[in-house]
């Protein structure tokens, strides 16, 4: 089945850093990609969506300027966490689809502490 | 804005019963996803579904697009069901909401 890759797994950072997130599909081409982040015991939620080669569509209340999002090629989207705080700490996990009409294929998650 | 209702939160139940996690969701959509959650985190997208009712294995998932409603059925559950079930309405050209998941254990 399709597989979408993500790393790191697991990232530790110094507040004030910057924190680049990989996610790569693997044997299908992701024009459509999302990011997401959960907190402990809470739902998912969405962060942005991004289609290749287009700028990324963010939800209400997250920051473009923090978040940056980068889908440059139809396998590879990033997500880089600027100018890390505490309370930035949290599970990012990325989502990518085919065509409009196929289902999503999820990453493993990233969990990001920042110290 | 899509407010998801998942029913029940919490569910313990022995190896082998029939479980039944149910989902309701108010704005109407063109797809649903059934996703399954490990304790790491990790997240399996079990269903996409836009009408009528799909099987996988032990798993069923059925929708009923009219009264904005789905139901997950695990037949012959197993302790390796056990996961966090997350019904989320969206799909297509509709982004995803996601409802706060059922937690399942399934006990030997």
């Amino acid at each position: 089945g399709a597989v979408v890759s993500q790393h790191p797994s697991r990232v530790i950072c110094k507040s004030g850093t910057s924190v680049k997130i990989e996610c790569r599909s693997l044997d299908f081409q992701a024009t459509t990609m999302f990011w997401y982040r959960q907190f402990p015991k809470q739902s998912l939620m969405l962060m942005a969506t991004s289609n290749e080669g287009s700028k990324a569509t963010y939800e209400q209340g997250v920051e473009k300027d923090k978040f940056l999002i980068n889908h440059a090629s139809l396998t590879l989207s990033t997500l880089t966490v600027t100018s890390a705080h505490p309370e930035d700490s949290s599970f990012y996990i990325c989502s990518a689809r085919g065509t409009l009409d196929s289902p999503l294929h999820f990453g493993n998650g990233t969990r990001l502490t920042v110290t | 804005k899509n407010e998801v209702e998942q029913s029940p939160q919490n569910l313990t139940a022995q190896e082998g019963e029939f479980i039944t996690i149910n989902c309701s969701y108010s704005v109407g959509i063109s797809a649903l996803h059934w996703l399954q959650q490990h304790p790491g985190g990790g997240i399996v997208s079990l269903f996409m579904l836009s009408s009528g009712k799909k099987k996988h294995g032990r798993l069923i998932a059925t929708i009923n697009i009219q009264e904005k409603h789905s139901s997950l059925h695990i037949t012959a559950s197993h302790p390796r069901d056990s996961a966090v079930y997350i019904c989320a309405p969206g799909g297509g050209a509709d982004g995803l909401t996601f409802g706060k998941g059922t937690h399942l254990i399934i006990q030997p």
